[in-house]
């Protein structure tokens, strides 16, 4: 157990629609990363956010957004949903930002768009 | 970012040690390589990192060369436990690139 928690563990919905992933991150951590893993693509790193601002970008689609709270939790939104959409979504935590710093993964959304 | 090369999979009998490698030929100086493992579609899981010296936690040894343009995870007595896919991943120190990039990693098939 990392230590990471995300919910929902399942997710169905339809083509169009709209749907919120949640991740509590390690206690004490201020770095949240998500990460999109479909079976053609592999892990893929979408957004990170430190202290509740945002600090780096990947491949994330304008489609999706994503938030820190101050309680450090965070949301990540996914918007008008293709079946391409559908995927393993990771969110992971660590105590700072940095290369120098781990980062510990919780056990993953598993979003299908029907 | 730098790119790593891993070989797609690898076998290994239980109760031996499992070496990975890694290519990373275009390592810059301040990337430290990092080792990760994702068992079955499981969140992936953090095992061992370093920047110039060989480094060892309670689940494995990793060994860089001293020109740092390869690296090689060993786990010491693989378990059947152990199968999973392993990753290699080189990580800078600068903010924009603050961030993995996972690659294809290796699949290790410990077998009995």
């Amino acid at each position: 157990d990392s230590g990471v928690t995300q919910t929902p563990k399942h997710l169905i919905t339809a083509t169009g629609q709209r749907v919120t992933l949640r991740c509590s991150p390690r206690s004490g951590d201020l770095s949240v990363y998500w990460y999109q893993q479909s079976l053609d693509q592999g892990l893929q790193f979408l957004i990170q956010y430190y202290n509740g601002e945002e600090r780096a970008k990947g491949n994330i689609l304008e489609r999706f957004s994503a938030q820190q709270f101050p309680d450090l939790h965070s949301e990540l939104n996914l918007s008008s949903l293709e079946l391409g959409d559908s995927a393993l979504y990771f969110c992971a935590s660590s105590p700072r930002t940095g290369a120098g710093n781990e980062q510990f993964f919780g056990p993953g959304t598993r979003l299908t768009v029907l | 970012d730098a790119k790593t090369t891993q070989p797609p999979s690898m076998d290994c009998a239980e109760g031996r040690a499992a070496n990975l490698p890694c290519n990373h030929s275009t390592i810059s100086g301040n990337e430290y390589v990092y080792w990760y493992r994702q068992i079955h579609s499981q969140g992936p899981q953090y095992i061992i990192h370093g920047l110039k010296n060989n480094e060892t936690n309670e689940m494995a040894s990793l060994i860089i060369t001293e020109d740092r343009k390869s690296s090689t995870l060993i786990l010491p007595h693989a378990t059947l436990r152990d199968t999973a896919v392993y990753y290699c991943i080189v990580r800078g120190l600068m903010d924009n690139f603050n961030k993995f990039y996972f690659g294809s990693g290796t699949k290790l098939n410990v077998k009995p």
